[in-house]
């Protein structure tokens, strides 16, 4: 079974200032991990992914994740929040195929 | 290039009647995934076809069907349907590269059941 843990029902942060969003994954083997965006009443949108590789993985809007096996995380990072970046941010996890399990989620409201 | 596309985008229902969904992936994607997104259970897997077959099937009961055309476009069907199924409907699509690639989603199907 796979699963993925979001402790953190919402963060806020300062316009600027550095923010993270934290994920951790439970998958039997490898793991492949996913960062999504979704915006209100819209799908979700694909940030970045970690396969394999490099453990800092770069993605879409100037955001980055960085990979930790030993803690079995994956923290979605950005070094300086926009008020644009304010969104509903899911992690998943695969352990191979398209099923996708995710997290439930973290409100990132990033204010002036 | 297109994104994924589903079609309805807002859907009304009754309890008791059935729901067809339909989804177009972007053009060259061969694999469609189905997710259901509720506040209370929040995104979950239903299914993802390729190639006009099953490849994969979540925990849903089978009242939730799928197909998926020569074309790639799919379906999906929820007969008999509760309250409980009100929920935004996802579909996915993807490259069938033999790795794990991302999937992009369309804008969701909003079904109301009342």
């Amino acid at each position: 079974a796979q699963s993925v843990a979001q402790p953190e029902d919402q963060v806020n942060v300062a316009e600027g200032n550095p923010l993270t969003v934290k994920c951790t994954y439970s998958v039997s083997g490898n793991p492949y991990l996913f960062w999504y965006v979704q915006y209100p009443n819209r799908g979700l949108q694909f940030l970045l992914k970690y396969i394999t590789g490099d453990n800092l993985v770069k993605g879409s809007y100037g955001f980055e994740a960085e990979f930790n096996k030993s803690q079995t995380s994956f923290h979605l990072k950005k070094p300086s929040a926009l008020v644009s970046d304010s969104a509903l941010y899911f992690c998943a996890v695969t352990g191979g195929g398209n099923k996708l399990t995710f997290g439930t989620g973290t409100q990132l409201k990033v204010e002036l | 290039k297109a994104g994924v596309t589903q079609t309805p985008r807002y859907l009304i229902k009754t309890r008791g009647q059935q729901v067809t969904l339909s989804c177009s992936p972007i053009s060259g994607h061969r694999s469609v995934s189905w997710y259901q997104q509720t506040p209370g259970q929040g995104l979950q897997f239903l299914f993802e076809y390729f190639s006009e077959t099953q490849r994969n099937k979540g925990n849903f009961p089978g009242r939730f069907s799928g197909r998926q055309f020569s074309n790639s476009r799919s379906e999906m069907n929820v007969s008999t349907l509760e309250l409980g199924d009100s929920a935004l409907y996802l579909c996915a699509s993807s490259l069938p590269s033999g790795r794990v690639d991302e999937q992009f989603f369309g804008p969701g199907t909003r079904l109301t059941v009342l």
